[in-house]
C-alpha cells in the first residue's frame, strides 16, 4: 500500500515555464488537497478536490490548476512559474479525519 | 473564517524534560484539532488529535489538551527523546469536513 506518491520529488524550473506536480493515493479517498509549505507560514491550501470531476480554489489558488479526472490522481499544474512559486509542494489524501501526505516536491523557480 | 496561531515557533528542550506547544483558534464551530509531526524530507503525520467533547487525550508519552471556553489547545510531550525533534503543526476544523486550518508549525530541537 503505497498512501500518497508525489513526482518528482525535486524540480528546478526557469522563469515562465510550466510544469505538472503529479500525485496518487491508493487509498480511494475522495478528498485531496494541494498545499505550499513556506519557512514560517506553516501550509497554505492550493486547491482542493472534493471527488472526481470536483475541484475548488484554497487560500493561495493563483498561478496553479487542477483537475481530477479520476479518484486516484490529482495533478497540480503551473502554467507560468515565477520566483514566488519557489516552495516544498504537498500533496494529501484525508478520510474525513486524517490527512495522509505525500513525500514533497521541492520546486526552485530561478 | 477560521484562523489558528501556534507558539513558539522554535522550542529547544534537553533530552528528557517535557515540551508544550500550544495553538489558539478563532472559530467557536471548530471541533476537531489534530497534531501532525513533520521529520526532515518528509510529510506530516498525524500524531494525535482531540475533538471538542473531550478536554485531554493522551497516547504514551504525548497529550492533547483543549480548553473550548478560552479557544486553545496544546500538545505536551515528556521525557522527550532525540527522535521527537522535528516540526509540529496545529490545525483546526469541523470534524469531517475537511477542511483543516493549520498553525505555522514549531521547530522542536532536542538537546543532547
Amino acid at each position: 500500500n503505497a498512501g500518497v506518491t508525489q513526482t518528482p520529488k525535486f524540480q528546478v524550473l526557469k522563469t515562465g515555464q510550466s510544469m505538472t506536480l503529479q500525485c496518487a493515493q491508493d487509498m480511494n479517498h475522495e478528498y485531496m488537497s494541494w498545499y505550499r509549505q513556506d519557512p514560517g507560514m506553516g501550509l497554505r491550501l492550493i486547491h482542493y478536490s472534493v471527488g472526481a470531476g470536483i475541484t475548488d480554489q484554497g487560500e493561495v489558488p493563483n498561478g496553479y490548476n487542477v483537475s481530477r479526472s479520476t479518484t486516484e490522481d490529482f495533478p497540480l499544474r503551473l502554467l507560468s512559474a515565477a520566483p514566488s512559486q519557489t516552495s516544498v509542494y504537498f500533496c494529501a489524501s484525508i478520510d474525513g479525519v486524517e490527512a495522509f501526505f505525500g513525500q514533497g516536491t521541492r520546486l526552485t523557480v530561478v | 473564517g477560521e484562523n489558528v496561531e501556534q507558539h513558539p515557533s522554535t522550542l529547544s528542550v534537553q533530552e528528557g524534560d517535557s515540551a508544550v506547544i500550544k495553538c489558539t483558534y478563532s472559530d467557536s464551530a471548530s471541533n476537531y484539532f489534530p497534531w501532525y509531526k513533520q521529520e526532515l524530507g518528509k510529510g506530516p503525520q498525524l500524531i494525535i488529535d482531540i475533538r471538542s467533547n473531550v478536554g485531554e487525550k493522551k497516547d504514551q508519552r504525548i497529550a492533547v489538551t483543549l480548553n473550548k471556553t478560552a479557544k486553545h489547545f496544546s500538545l505536551h510531550i515528556t521525557e522527550t527523546q532525540p527522535e521527537d525533534s522535528a516540526v509540529y503543526f496545529c490545525a483546526a476544523s469541523i470534524y469531517e469536513n475537511y477542511q483543516l486550518i493549520w498553525g505555522a508549525g514549531t521547530k522542536l530541537i532536542i538537546k543532547p
